[in-house]
């Protein structure tokens, strides 16, 4: 059964450096989305992705983050200078259609030291 | 601003009690996802409910919709421990994003 891949599953970096986490949609979809959820909290939407542009992004995503499609396969969240707070569980997820069902990948554990 | 209330946020049963999982939300809205996490794991996907009055079935789960009163319930049958998870329900905020309340963790006894 087709998946969403993510890696790396944990990254931990110091505070003020970029990370780069990465994803590989199921290839069908159309849709691609990144989820952030900060260790026993609620799962908050970070952005979506359509046709080489965002769709939508929430209040969390500001000028530090940004997203790519650099290939026909991958979908890439940057966040250019970390800072504590970004330590958090980030999950990726892609759907066929808008408003269809999301599937969501395994995440990746960032950590912010 | 669409915002999705759950409750309980802790629920412990014993094994082969019934029990209610409820989901408000604020907005309307005519799509409403249910997804499980084990700890320190992804999301599972369990329902999707596209319409008022739908109504899901899988195993011991079951979910419905009333989307004139904004409220979805996750109702559990003779609960086993193989279900102890956190449950989340998510609804559609429109504009591609899904808005997830704050999680139900369940804890099911022997």
């Amino acid at each position: 059964e087709p998946e969403v891949t993510q890696t790396p599953s944990h990254q931990v970096t110091q505070m003020g450096q970029e990370v780069i986490l990465r994803c590989v949609p199921i290839s069908n979809h159309l849709y691609f989305y990144w989820y952030r959820q900060i260790l026993g909290q609620k799962v908050e939407f970070l952005v979506s992705f359509y046709n080489n542009e965002i769709s939508e992004k929430s209040e969390i995503f500001d000028d530090q983050f940004s997203v790519e499609r650099p290939d026909g396969s991958n979908f890439t969240l940057k966040i250019r200078s970390t800072k504590l707070e970004d330590s958090a569980m980030y999950f990726c997820a892609s759907s066929v259609e808008f408003s269809y069902e999301q599937y969501f990948g395994p995440g990746t554990r960032l950590t912010v030291t | 601003e669409l915002k999705v209330e759950q409750n309980p946020l802790f629920l412990s049963m014993q094994e082969g009690k019934n029990y209610t999982i409820y989901c408000n939300y604020s907005t309307t809205s005519d799509r409403l996802y249910w997804y499980r996490q084990d700890p320190g794991k992804s999301l599972e996907s369990l329902f999707v409910l596209l319409s008022n009055g739908a109504v899901k079935q899988e195993g011991r789960l079951m979910a419905s919709l009333d989307t004139k009163a904004r409220l979805s319930t996750l109702h559990i049958t003779a609960a086993v421990h193989d279900l102890s998870a956190t449950y989340f329900c998510a609804v559609d905020g429109g504009a591609q994003k899904l808005v997830f309340g704050q999680g139900t963790r369940l804890t099911i006894n022997p």
